[in-house]
């Protein structure tokens, strides 16, 4: 596609339940990027692929979530047993990431959770 | 720990009257990017400043990279109605690829 793709936009939990979010960036763009983003407030990093690998975890904020990216492409958040407080928007990003340096990031529109 | 500050976090301004908004990192930046988040909008990239001391412009929006990039900043001139939203500097650290954020100034514009 032509622009990072997030699914689903929207998405209504009950508390203790499993989520699954998915991100599909741009065509050739190495680098994925996650952050998640409460309302009216910043956006808080959470990890960041280059291809596949992730080497930087430090902003999972407990060993409830996790990520994994296949194929250098698509990539999931998984949030296991969600609780109130994990409600935010979930953004995307992705980049080309040329050598000696980050490149824009492209991001999705977001994934809009909400645990009851 | 390493940080992105910016400031100030709202600004208030009269239509037509001029504003700056200013990011300051800890430590030295590689680069510093800057995006814009319109309400119910996702981020958008505006602009990436690499050299030190370096100023570009677009239209009425003019950004500046310290000598030391180590911070940065966003004047726009003339302000519209068109401005209102939440602006964000980020920048990655020397030899790191993840892409810091500061919390944003949300502008806010009375016509």
């Amino acid at each position: 596609g032509a622009g990072v793709s997030q699914s689903p936009s929207n998405k209504v939990t009950e508390k203790g339940k499993d989520v699954e979010l998915r991100c599909d960036p741009i065509s050739g763009h190495t680098a994925l990027y996650w952050y998640r983003q409460s309302l009216g407030q910043g956006l808080e990093f959470l990890i960041y692929f280059q291809g596949n690998s992730a080497p930087d975890k430090s902003g999972l904020p407990s060993d409830r979530f996790s990520a994994e990216r296949t194929g250098g492409s698509v990539s999931t958040l998984t949030i296991q047993r969600t609780q109130q407080e994990d409600s935010a928007v979930y953004l995307c990003a992705s980049s080309l990431n040329p050598a000696g340096g980050t490149g824009e990031l492209f991001f999705g529109e977001g994934s809009r959770l909400t645990v009851l | 720990g390493q940080q992105v500050m910016q400031i100030p976090q709202y600004q208030h301004v009269q239509e037509g009257e001029d504003f700056t908004t200013y990011c300051n990192s800890s430590t030295t930046l590689s680069n510093i990017q800057w995006y814009k988040q319109r309400p119910g909008g996702h981020p958008v990239f505006l602009i990436q400043l690499v050299k030190s001391g370096e100023v570009k412009k677009q239209k009425r929006l003019t950004f500046q990279f310290g000598e030391a990039k180590k911070n940065s900043s966003l004047h726009i001139t003339a302000t519209q109605t068109t401005d209102v939203g939440t602006y964000f500097c980020a920048g990655p650290w020397s030899n790191d690829y993840k892409l810091s954020f500061g919390a944003g100034t949300t502008v806010t514009v009375r016509a």
